[in-house]
């Protein structure tokens, strides 16, 4: 099974702030890497699809990148209601279908 | 707008069975693979079941395969999840999920409000 490494695990950060994190997966998935936001009692919402593409409706400060095995997820100017944990999740090679642990982007 | 609507959640003994169910709306349900999506309360997000469009293939976590089955009824549109000798690790919000691919399979973009399943003794 392919493990999805996240890091860090939470992150305490200020509106405006530029947040990044990262995504490291045990091995090459190709560009087959999704990016999920999840507020508390909430359902997740799939926010980037194939590692770098917006999902509509989602605001342009967030963005992704990357290919093979690392990745990133960035939030270019953190606003109030993006506080909230953050996942990735790759499917290149199912099952199983992996997620990472998780970022939790608090308030400083 | 999709809606999925999940049901069934409860609180069941060890070794009990439970059937959840998700209630699709808002797009051709059978063009689409489904998926349950499980989160332990406080916990990261676990996959555990997919099924094909047409019901055809079904793929399942290691900590799930050969307990808990997954099915659809492409004519009431309608996604289950047949969860038999149930332990209290199983206890979590589930989630049935739509597959953003068409055709295929790989991701979520539409998730329900989740159901609670509680297993303790």
């Amino acid at each position: 099974d392919i493990q999805m490494t996240q890091s860090p695990s939470s992150l305490s950060a200020s509106v405006g702030d530029r947040v990044t994190i990262t995504c490291q997966a045990s091995q090459d998935i190709k560009n087959y890497l999704n990016w999920y936001q999840q507020k508390p009692g909430k359902a997740p919402k799939l926010l980037i699809y194939d590692a770098s593409n917006l999902e509509t409706g989602v605001p342009s400060r967030f963005s992704g990148s990357g290919s093979g095995t690392e990745f990133t997820f960035t939030i270019s100017s953190l606003q109030p209601e993006d506080f909230a944990t953050y996942y990735c999740q790759q499917y290149d090679n199912l099952p199983p279908l992996t997620f990472g642990g998780g970022t939790k982007v608090e308030m400083k | 707008e999709v809606q999925l609507v999940e049901s069934g959640g409860a609180v069941v003994q060890p070794g009990g069975s439970l059937r959840l169910s998700c209630d699709a709306s808002g797009f051709t349900f059978d063009d689409y693979a489904m998926h349950w999506v499980r989160q332990a309360p406080g916990k990261g997000l676990e996959w555990i079941s997919l099924i094909t469009w047409d019901g055809g293939d079904t793929y399942y976590a290691a900590s799930v395969k050969g307990r808990f089955t997954i099915s659809r009824d492409n004519g009431k549109d309608t996604l289950y999840l047949q969860m038999n000798s149930l332990r209290t690790e199983d206890t979590a919000f589930y989630y049935c999920a739509k597959d953003f691919l068409y055709d295929a399979f790989g991701g979520f973009d539409h998730w329900g409000q989740g159901t609670l399943v509680t297993v303790s003794s």
